[in-house]
């Protein structure tokens, strides 16, 4: 059972670069037909996908964000990394990691979904 | 971006109650539209793929229709446990969007 895990500082001070890992276990990042995804969802509000990457390195960012936004990928690791400059309180969020599952149509079925999700950790904008 | 507009944002219904839940894009997405379900403190499930396609293990009261841009979700019987909040996706654009949520709470 594939199994994502978001790990990294729980408290970032405004100004500075918010930095997560996503830890994929239970199978590879390297899979073909799988971009791995950022989401976050601030406090009471909904979801917000950030951006994803193949485990060759090709990124998709959410363009308002794009000039604050990397995301990296690690194969030896299985893992993938977001980073987030210039943070501000509005950028308090649980940051979800998530399987981005694109590239597959059968017939006219789209299999372009987030499948398998981590369970989100807290990040918390403040000085 | 492609903007996903759903309706209404929040709803009070009974269990047993039948529940259609809309979603609206900004530019046509084809069938390219996804259906999520959170609960608080959890993160979301996928339920509905491709509009209409029941992901692995959702039961069948849960059901999808639509095209283009106009799509729905619904839940033939309300049970307990269905009372959460709902999220449609667009998977059509590079660019993933989400739509802003509809809040399903208990009448």
């Amino acid at each position: 059972q594939l199994q994502l895990q978001e790990s990294g500082p729980g408290l970032v001070k405004p100004s500075e670069t918010l930095s997560l890992t996503c830890t994929v276990s239970g199978g590879s990042i390297s899979s073909s037909n799988y971009y791995w995804g950022w989401i976050r969802q601030p406090p009471g509000k909904g979801l917000e996908w950030l951006g994803s990457i193949y485990y060759s390195g090709n990124t998709f960012y959410k363009p308002s964000l794009k000039s604050r936004v990397t995301i990296s990928v690690d194969t030896s690791k299985n893992q993938f990394s977001l980073k987030l400059s210039s943070v501000t309180a509005a950028d308090t969020a649980v940051y979800y990691c998530a399987r981005d599952a694109r590239g597959i149509v059968v017939m006219t079925t789209p299999y372009y979904y987030f499948d398998y999700w981590g369970q989100g950790t807290l990040v918390t904008v403040s000085s | 971006d492609i903007q996903m507009t759903q309706s209404p944002s929040s709803l009070s219904a009974s269990v047993g109650d039948r529940v259609t839940i809309t979603c609206r894009a900004s530019h046509n997405i084809n069938n390219y539209l996804n259906w999520y379900q959170q609960k608080p403190g959890k993160a979301p499930k996928l339920l509905i793929y491709a509009a209409s396609s029941l992901h692995t293990g959702v039961p069948s009261r849960f059901s999808g229709s639509g095209s283009g841009t106009d799509f729905t979700l619904t839940i033939s019987s309300l049970q307990p446990e269905d009372f959460a909040t709902y999220y449609c996706q667009q998977s059509y654009s590079n660019l993933w969007t989400f739509g802003q949520g509809t809040k399903l709470e208990i009448k």
